[in-house]
């Protein structure tokens, strides 16, 4: 099992690019979610989805797309890129049952010039 | 609302220090508990859980235990290493939702 994956590791984009971070698991959870990390902040989710074709937004999901077309894939798009989303993008997924433990990618490192 | 509450770090130990990391919550009903820890340029990983209170969560020589009378989940461990710096992350969530509920995190540094 590769369990989580993420590409790329680093970006970086300039004001105004647009671009599709990528993830994938392989563990067949039904429930798969997008995290941006930033200094002192902790964990905020962005939006959700509790299986292949259902989306929802989380705490902070302006500037985002989601689709969930398979099982196994989430990707994350950013639409007109700002330097605010400059952050460490994690993946995350989870079998959907309780307790709700969750399995983390490697995370994207997103600079936005 | 559901919440969770850390202690600030950073918090700095030498090596071979006992280590307390406090960590409260707020739910309405049972939630199940989870510490997560975060190396250096890592993702997060579950480092243990408990899911009904009294349950005790060990490894990798931490310990925490769900206390529903203060609504508590202290991270423990008796004697830190140097390889134990990283940022822990407790969390929760309800049975009847996907979501995970996160504290803040705590830096923690261990020095030689």
């Amino acid at each position: 099992n590769a369990g989580v994956t993420q590409t790329p590791k680093f970006q970086v984009l300039k004001t105004g690019q647009s671009m599709t971070l990528q993830c994938a698991q392989d563990m067949n959870h039904e429930y798969m979610s997008w995290y941006r990390q930033d200094p002192g902040m902790g964990l905020r989710l962005i939006h959700y989805s509790v299986g292949a074709g259902i989306t929802d937004q989380g705490e902070v999901p302006n500037g985002y797309n989601v689709s969930r077309s398979t099982t196994e894939d989430f990707p994350l798009r950013l639409l007109s890129a700002a330097p605010s989303q400059t952050s460490v993008y994690f993946c995350a997924s989870s079998y959907g049952g309780a307790p709700n433990e969750q399995f983390f990618g490697p995370g994207t490192r997103l600079t936005v010039l | 609302g559901n919440s969770v509450t850390q202690m600030e770090g950073p918090v700095t130990l030498s090596e071979e220090a006992f280590l307390t990391i406090n960590c409260t919550y707020t739910a309405t009903g049972y939630p199940s508990l989870f510490w997560y820890v975060q190396y250096p340029g890592e993702g997060l990983q579950l480092l243990l859980k408990a899911t009904k209170a009294d349950d005790k969560g060990s490894n990798k020589g931490f310990e925490a235990t769900y206390r529903k009378e203060t609504t508590s989940f202290h991270l423990e461990k008796g004697s830190v290493q140097v390889s134990d710096s990283a940022v822990y992350f407790c969390a929760l969530s309800m049975d009847s939702n996907y979501q995970l509920i996160w504290g803040a995190g705590t830096k923690l540094i261990i020095k030689p």
